[in-house]
């Protein structure tokens, strides 16, 4: 596996399951992210995390749950999420303080769906 | 706070023509990156070009290159001799080069769906 994988590529959960999105990365990167992208919308930032530990959390409802046991590894926990919560959710990640702008590299993505 | 402009939800290109899309930023930093992502449908975001705001240089990578004019802060992509494979959405991002807590974030444009006509 290269770059950064995500799994599942598909989920969809009723509004009272508990559910986990997982991120990986191979890219020796010190830094990751969730994003949510909805339709019509920017992508928004959720969490980020350099070194394992979160820096960024913009504001994000409690029903989600970030977790990041190590630099590669990068989880979403999921539960008692609404409808409106229904988009793609990418991971991304990065090496901080890097010489190339931190660019970021991304994941195909989880799109989930909440009945 | 950064915002970034797509003010081109869709446009479309003839195979083997030049498109430009358009983008616009607001920040009262000097320094920053600016960055046009690709994403075709169903795959994976991919970074096409980066710029940073101290080089006065347009960056270029072969058949994409950008007009920086950072006065009016303005990061436009143009696409020449487009092909099939460039049609996907496109989204141009913003980063701090600042080194604090909150500058990892980017901020993205809205995006602008670029078909191209064979």
């Amino acid at each position: 596996e290269t770059g950064v994988t995500q799994t599942p590529r598909h989920l969809v959960m009723g509004m009272t399951n508990k559910k986990s999105l997982k991120c990986e990365q191979h890219l020796g990167h010190n830094a990751m992210y969730w994003y949510k992208q909805s339709a019509k919308k920017p992508l928004e930032l959720m969490f980020v995390y350099n070194f394992k530990e979160q820096t960024e959390n913009n504001s994000v409802p409690s029903r989600f749950s970030p977790e990041c046991p190590n630099s590669s590894h990068l989880f979403l926990h999921l539960h008692t999420l609404q409808p409106e919560d229904s988009a793609l959710y990418l991971c991304a990640s990065s090496q901080v303080g890097g010489k190339r702008g931190n660019e970021q590299f991304f994941g195909p993505g989880t799109r989930l769906t909440v009945l | 706070a950064q915002t970034v402009t797509q003010s081109q939800p869709e446009m479309s290109v003839q195979e083997a023509e030049t498109v430009t899309l358009s983008c616009t930023y607001d920040t009262s930093e000097s320094d920053y990156y600016l960055f046009w992502y690709k994403q075709p449908p169903s795959r994976q975001m991919i970074l096409v070009i980066r710029q940073e705001a101290y080089k006065q240089q347009n960056a270029t990578e072969n058949r994409f290159s950008v007009n920086f004019q950072k006065a009016a802060k303005s990061f436009s992509l143009k696409i020449s001799d487009s092909q099939l494979g460039d049609a996907a959405m496109y989204f141009c991002a913003y980063r701090s080069s600042y080194s604090g807590a909150g500058s990892y974030q980017l901020t993205f444009g809205k995006g602008t769906k670029l078909s191209v006509i064979p």
